[in-house]
């Protein structure tokens, strides 16, 4: 596709309940990003893939959200037992090779969970 | 101390106003500096980069870093009403650290 696609776009999900966002990068991009931006906040960096391998996940609130990329293309981030302190904007980012100079990382539009 | 403190705003202008957008950080390590623009309910957009110290000029735009007072500055010249989104600095290559971001309204 031409831009990064997140889906679904909006989320309403019951306390408990578990979730799975979706991330289909641009087509050939090596790198993948997940964030969390609550609102009124800049994103916050969640995890990193370089192809299929999950190089950092040092951003990872707690063991409830686990993300996987098996193939090296499609992400999905998935929270469990969701909890009211989930809701935020989940932006997925990609670049052509790790995030530098000439390479710009590009955002989708978000999932937008909301836990209720 | 946080990485990155950004002013939240809102900033309110007039159209033709210059705008200043300023970031503070706190770790010397870091080398690039970039700023992106998100418009609301959507994605940040890369706006520009620098390297180093010193000034970088895009169109309306002009990016300022002082590296010796970790201080980094978003300047737009001949603001438009399509400049109104909210700002986010993000020091350092790899996009892992965004300031919380300042939101610009520009009047018509």
């Amino acid at each position: 596709g031409a831009g990064v696609s997140q889906s679904p776009r909006y989320k309403v999900a019951k306390r408990g309940q578990d979730v799975a966002l979706r991330c289909d990068p641009i087509s050939g991009h090596v790198s993948l990003f997940w964030y969390q931006q609550a609102l009124g906040q800049g994103p916050e960096f969640l995890t990193y893939f370089q192809n299929e391998a999950q190089l950092d996940k040092s951003g990872l609130p707690s063991d409830r959200f686990f993300a996987e990329r098996p193939e090296g293309s499609v992400s999905t981030l998935k929270i469990q037992r969701t909890q009211q302190e989930d809701s935020a904007v989940y932006l997925c980012a990609s670049s052509l090779v790790s995030g530098s100079s000439g390479n710009t990382i590009y955002f989708g539009e978000g999932s937008w969970l909301t836990v209720v | 101390q946080k990485e990155v403190e950004q002013d939240p705003g809102p900033l309110s202008v007039p159209e033709g106003a210059i705008v200043s957008l300023n970031c503070t950080y706190s770790n010397s390590a870091f080398q690039y500096f970039m700023w992106y623009r998100q418009y609301s309910r959507k994605g940040p957009e890369l706006l520009m980069y620098t390297y180093s110290s010193g000034n970088k000029e895009d169109g309306r735009f002009t990016a300022q870093v002082d590296k010796s007072s970790k201080y980094i500055s978003l300047f737009i010249r001949d603001s438009q009403p399509s400049d109104s989104a909210t700002y986010l600095c993000a020091p350092g290559r790899r996009a892992l650290t965004f300031g919380s971001g300042t939101r610009l309204q520009v009047q018509p």
